[in-house]
């Protein structure tokens, strides 16, 4: 079955520093969106990427989807400790919705 | 718009007990779905249903049940609960597979 992968599990940033977090998948896929999970929250939507080498921008947020639809990453420039909390991919597919093990995000002020 | 509602947002349950998680969308979606999140963990998908009348089986369905009724509501039953059901569980819908999903609140279970 599909496995995915987040790296790295955790992640302290000083604040003003850029964070990076990867998702890799066993297998191709459809399409893949990113959520993030402030602490004590539920997960919210942050994007979707369809097209193969598909990036798109969110203010400091660049997300990117590989050539081959089995990896993404979230990449966010100069953190800021709103942006403290788990970002998670998930991956889509046929019909079971998985989301990848998740990056804890903490920023130090 | 409400969105997703679930109740209760806490419980404390003996082991061996049942209970049922209540979850209601007022979007009209197709897909509902059930997580538990662990301490400190991902998401893990308990059930699934595409529509009304249709349920399947996610990554750890065992110990767990559901039905699908109505389009509106997603009830999770734990008919016998162990403590290694203790977790926050969160229903989540969708329009189609492939669209935005979005979350309720959750509700943080723990058996003892």
């Amino acid at each position: 079955g599909q496995q995915v992968m987040q790296i790295p599990q955790y992640q302290h940033v000083q604040e003003g520093e850029d964070f990076t977090t990867y998702c890799n998948s066993s297998t191709t896929l459809s399409n893949i969106q990113w959520y993030k999970q402030r602490p004590g929250g539920h997960p919210v939507f942050l994007i979707q990427l369809v097209k193969s080498g598909e990036v798109k921008k969110q203010k400091r947020l660049t997300f990117q989807f590989g050539e081959a639809k089995k990896n993404s990453s979230l990449h966010i420039t100069a953190t800021q400790t709103t942006d403290v909390g788990t970002y998670f991919c998930a991956p889509r597919g046929y019909q079971k919705v998985t989301f990848g093990t998740g990056t804890k995000l903490q920023v130090i002020p | 718009n409400a969105g997703v509602t679930q109740t209760p947002k806490f419980r404390i349950l003996k082991i061996g007990q049942s209970m049922t998680l209540q979850c209601a969308q007022d979007m009209n979606h197709n897909y509902m779905y059930w997580y538990r999140q662990d301490p400190g963990m991902g998401l893990k998908l308990i059930y699934y249903s595409v529509g009304a009348g249709i349920t399947d089986k996610g990554e750890v369905p065992n110990g767990y049940n559901v039905s699908r009724s109505t389009t509106e509501d997603f009830p999770l039953r734990l008919e016998l609960a162990a403590p290694s059901q203790t977790s926050v569980y969160f229903c989540a819908s969708s329009d189609q597979l492939n669209t935005e999903a979005f979350f309720g609140q959750g509700t943080r279970l723990t058996v003892v």
